[in-house]
């Protein structure tokens, strides 16, 4: 079946600095990848659609220049939280449709830590 | 997009069928139910998915009314393994479309 990789699985980072979170598809091309939060107890939240060769488009409330987002192949999006801070501290997931027809496929997430 | 509501949670025991509803009363004509299983620290996994009355795999059934305004997921013979969170999400399975999550049923399975 279709598969979603993400990488890190966690990082630790110190606030102020920048964190980038991949989001590959493993064996089939997604032209559309999305971007999901999740904080301790709470259902995801999704933050952004991923377009390969254009810009994202973020939900209402999302910033945009703090959450750069990059699709730029087939199978590789990539989340960069810019100058991070301890309320950014979650839980990120990526999914991907392998197809029109298909059930979005999740990656198994990106715990971010600020210190 | 459907906005979906589901019970905070369940309590069962092992061995016991879990039925977990879901209301989607705005349903659209090219949306799908999709249902997901979530653990602690890691992305949803794929349960099942149906247009209308009924569908089963290896390790759930989903029923479906002909108004398609509600669906339930049918989890037979539950074990411990099976405590997870479970989400139903409605949509169009467009590759370019995206869904938004409700706030799931956190299912417990008792020994």
């Amino acid at each position: 079946g279709a598969v979603v990789s993400q990488h890190p699985s966690w990082v630790i980072c110190k606030s102020g600095t920048s964190v980038k979170i991949e989001c590959r598809s493993l064996d089939f091309q997604a032209t559309t990848m999305f971007w999901y939060r999740q904080f301790p107890k709470q259902s995801l939240m999704l933050m952004a659609t991923s377009n390969e060769g254009s810009k994202a488009t973020y939900e209402q409330g999302v910033e945009k220049d703090k959450f750069l987002i990059n699709h730029a192949s087939l199978t590789l999006s990539t989340l960069t939280v810019t100058s991070a801070h301890p309320e950014d501290s979650s839980f990120y997931i990526c999914s991907a449709r392998q197809g029109d027809g298909s059930p979005l496929h999740f990656g198994n997430g990106t715990r971010l830590t600020v210190t | 997009l459907a906005k979906t509501t589901q019970p905070i949670s369940m309590d069962s025991y092992e061995g016991q069928e879990v039925n977990i509803t879901c209301s989607h009363n705005n349903i659209a004509t090219n949306d799908y139910i999709t249902w997901y299983q979530q653990f602690p620290s890691q992305g949803p996994r794929f349960i099942i998915q149906g247009y209308k009355t009924k569908v089963t795999n290896e390790v759930a059934s989903l029923f479906i009314p002909a108004d398609r305004k509600s669906s339930t997921l049918s989890l037979p013979r539950v074990s411990l393994s099976d405590t997870a969170v479970y989400y139903c999400l409605v949509g169009s399975l467009a590759a370019g479309n995206k869904l938004t999550f409700g706030g799931g049923t956190r299912v417990l399975v008792k020994p």
